[in-house]
């Protein structure tokens, strides 16, 4: 069955510290991946995608993420976080040319200032 | 430009009441709709959606049901809600011609 996975469900660091999110999915086609953000109070929202192309993306706020085929994994990046970072984040996987996003269970992000 | 509209933003129920929740769409035409379930460290659990007019697609089987009477606007419904019902229901929205979804604000659902 196609899913996506986030194993890391909470995540505590300092302040510059540097942010590495897993994600991993399961499927051998074609992929559109994403990472969504949810800040506290906030919708959810958009912070980047992979489409084609580079598979190293850079999204919004510093973050970027890098597509490794061959590992099936889309991790998230970020060299120094701030305090403002404290949010949840979403792994999302579209799956061939499927109408839906299939989430995984989120990371939720703690920075201690 | 684009907005999606959720609500009631909260709504505390009784079980064994009936539950309607709404969700629609500004800006855009024929846009693929979705509704989600978020539950603490459980991520987004998508529930239903409907890539047109009347066109309902469930994801698992549960307690509510779907309708999309009009091309942007997307209900939630129940006939008896269970305490199980309760949680975080997000709306999305999908332009026909993009990947990415855009979410609404979210109802808060508390059954009593």
């Amino acid at each position: 069955a196609q899913s996506v996975s986030q194993h890391n469900h909470h995540v505590i660091l300092s302040e510059a510290a540097s942010l590495e999110l897993g994600c991993n999915y399961s499927y051998g086609g074609t992929v559109n991946l994403f990472w969504y953000v949810q800040y506290p109070g906030q919708h959810l929202q958009l912070l980047l995608k992979y489409f084609s192309g580079d598979p190293l993306v850079k999204g919004i706020k510093g973050f970027e993420a890098e597509f490794i085929k061959s590992k099936f994994s889309f991790n998230l990046r970020k060299p120094s976080v701030q305090w403002s970072d404290t949010a949840e984040y979403f792994c999302a996987v579209i799956f061939g040319s499927a109408s839906k996003i299939i989430f995984g269970s989120g990371t939720r992000l703690s920075i201690r200032p | 430009s684009q907005t999606i509209h959720q609500w009631p933003a909260t709504l505390v129920q009784p079980v064994g009441s009936p539950l309607s929740l709404e969700c629609t769409v500004e800006g855009t035409s024929n846009p693929n709709l979705y509704w989600y379930r978020q539950a603490a460290g459980r991520g987004l659990q998508l529930l239903f959606y409907s890539v047109g007019i009347g066109q309902i697609s469930s994801e698992v089987p549960q307690n509510l049901s779907a309708s999309r009477p009009q091309d942007r606007q997307f209900i939630l419904s129940s006939k008896k809600l269970l305490l199980s019902d309760s949680g975080f229901y997000l709306c999305a929205w999908r332009d026909r011609g993009r990947s990415e979804q855009y979410f609404g604000p979210g109802t808060r659902l508390t059954v009593t």
